[in-house]
């Protein structure tokens, strides 16, 4: 059975860097199979696809939030990571680690317990 | 971006009841929709990929449909189990989330 379990910092200053990172038990996360991707949730948004990350090394991110986020592996670790730069508090939110399956179901079909994370000074 | 809106916004109904929830995208997305179920303080549970199919382990009292920019789900008769919130996602371009439906118990 696969697990995956979010930790960091649940306070983050505005204009600082939010840092993540998604360990992943009970599957290798180099796995051809598989991405590995981001979601968040909060009360004004919803729910929000931010990116993913295949064992190659692709990357996807949702367009709103290409130009701050950066996702990466550490295959030694089984673990990746979200960075999200220039944070205000509207990133404030309940961050999910999740796979998605590169073929059927196509979709997220394992995600973690989540990390609230709040943006203020 | 391809955006989702969900009807109803909250629905209440009986134990048994038979109910629908439409999901409408802004432009057609042929059947790349999943539908989600979250209950509270739990992540979401993937329940149907590709508009119809069924995600391992769902009860076939959930069933999914449609194609191109409606889509519906609906759950055939209505267990205690079921009363949660239901999230509709497209992936024919990037991915995004409906805003959620609110099923409660009547």
């Amino acid at each position: 059975q696969v697990h995956l379990q979010e930790s960091g910092p649940g306070l983050v200053k505005p204009s600082e860097t939010l840092s993540l990172t998604c360990t992943v038990s009970g599957g290798s996360i180099s796995s051809s199979s598989y991405y590995w991707g981001w979601i968040r949730q909060s009360p004004g948004k919803g729910l929000e696809w931010i990116g993913s990350i295949h064992y190659s090394g692709a990357t996807y991110y949702y367009p709103s939030f290409k130009s701050r986020v950066t996702i990466s592996l550490d295959t030694s670790r089984n673990q990746f990571s979200l960075r999200l730069t220039s944070v205000t508090a509207s990133d404030t939110a309940l961050y999910y680690c999740a796979r998605r399956a590169g073929a059927s179901p196509f979709n997220f079909d394992y995600w973690g317990q989540g990390t609230l994370v709040t943006v203020s000074s | 971006d391809i955006q989702l809106t969900q009807s109803p916004s909250t629905l209440s109904a009986f134990v048994g009841d038979r109910v629908t929830i439409t999901c409408r995208a802004s432009q057609g997305i042929g059947t790349y929709l999943a539908w989600y179920q979250q209950k509270p303080g739990k992540a979401p549970k993937l329940l149907v990929y590709q508009a119809s199919n069924l995600g391992s382990g769902v009860p076939s009292r959930f069933s999914g449909g449609g194609s191109g920019t409606e889509f519906t789900l609906s759950i055939s008769s209505l267990q205690p189990d079921d009363f949660a919130t239901y999230f509709c996602q497209q992936y024919d371009i990037h991915r995004s989330f409906g805003p959620g439906t609110k099923v409660e118990i009547k």
